[in-house]
């Protein structure tokens, strides 16, 4: 049972480049998130997915796309990249049985990615 | 709009010592659930301990507690006989019901002095 797990750990890019970081849960969890830690700061939410074929707006999601085919994964794209993206980004999972107020994210060892 | 406030940027104490780590929020949802998660080093977030806000008793997971005072919206973390492992930075975070994601504080990077 691996959890959540994130690809790449680490990666650099040229600004103007793509890439597309994938996050893989084995827990049957039915919400999925993106967030990204700055420097300092505690973590935002990007976008978020309730469900297998949905995706919504987290906090800060310009210049980030996602997209959630089948349930266990979550994917985060970066279509041009810019340095203001150099961050660590984390996914997370949740599942909603045992009610609203009790479920637990958990989350995956994240990506560092750097735009220079 | 929901918001975490954690003051403490960093704290200091003695090993075997109890150490308290302030969270206070604001939100005007009735329903909510607070975190605590613990970042160590290796930058994993771990989940520590939850607290509903319809929970009458305070939680507890081992050596951590979670002080809760609803009225004055706080809810701070205890951490009872701390221990070199515990040195880390701790975030305090709320969930919102109806999408479920996670509003994080700045954290506070607690140092655990032998």
């Amino acid at each position: 049972n691996a959890g959540v797990t994130q690809t790449p750990k680490f990666r650099v890019l040229k600004t103007g480049q793509s890439m597309t970081l994938l996050c893989a849960q084995d827990m049957n969890h039915e919400y999925m998130y993106w967030y990204r830690q700055d420097p300092g700061m505690g973590l935002r939410l990007i976008h978020y997915s309730v469900g297998e074929g949905t995706t919504a707006k987290g906090e800060v999601p310009d210049g980030y796309n996602v997209s959630r085919l089948k349930k266990q994964n979550f994917l985060l794209g970066l279509e041009s990249a810019a340095p203001s993206q150099t961050s660590v980004y984390f996914c997370a999972s949740s599942w909603t049985s045992g009610g609203p107020l009790t479920d637990t994210q958990y989350f995956g060892p994240g990506t560092r990615l750097t735009v220079l | 709009a929901q918001k975490i406030t954690q003051t403490q940027p960093g704290m200091f104490v003695q090993e075997k010592e109890a150490v308290t780590l302030d969270c206070t929020y604001d939100t005007s949802d009735p329903s909510y659930g607070l975190f605590w998660y613990k970042q160590p080093s290796s930058g994993e977030m771990i989940f520590l301990i939850y607290q509903g806000s319809y929970d009458q008793q305070n939680a507890t997971e081992g050596r951590y507690s979670l002080n809760f005072q609803k009225a004055r919206k706080s809810a701070n973390l205890v951490i009872s006989a701390s221990q070199l492992g515990d040195s880390a930075m701790y975030f305090c975070a709320m969930r919102e019901v109806p999408r479920r994601a996670l509003t994080f504080g700045s954290g506070t990077r607690l140092q655990v002095q032998p």
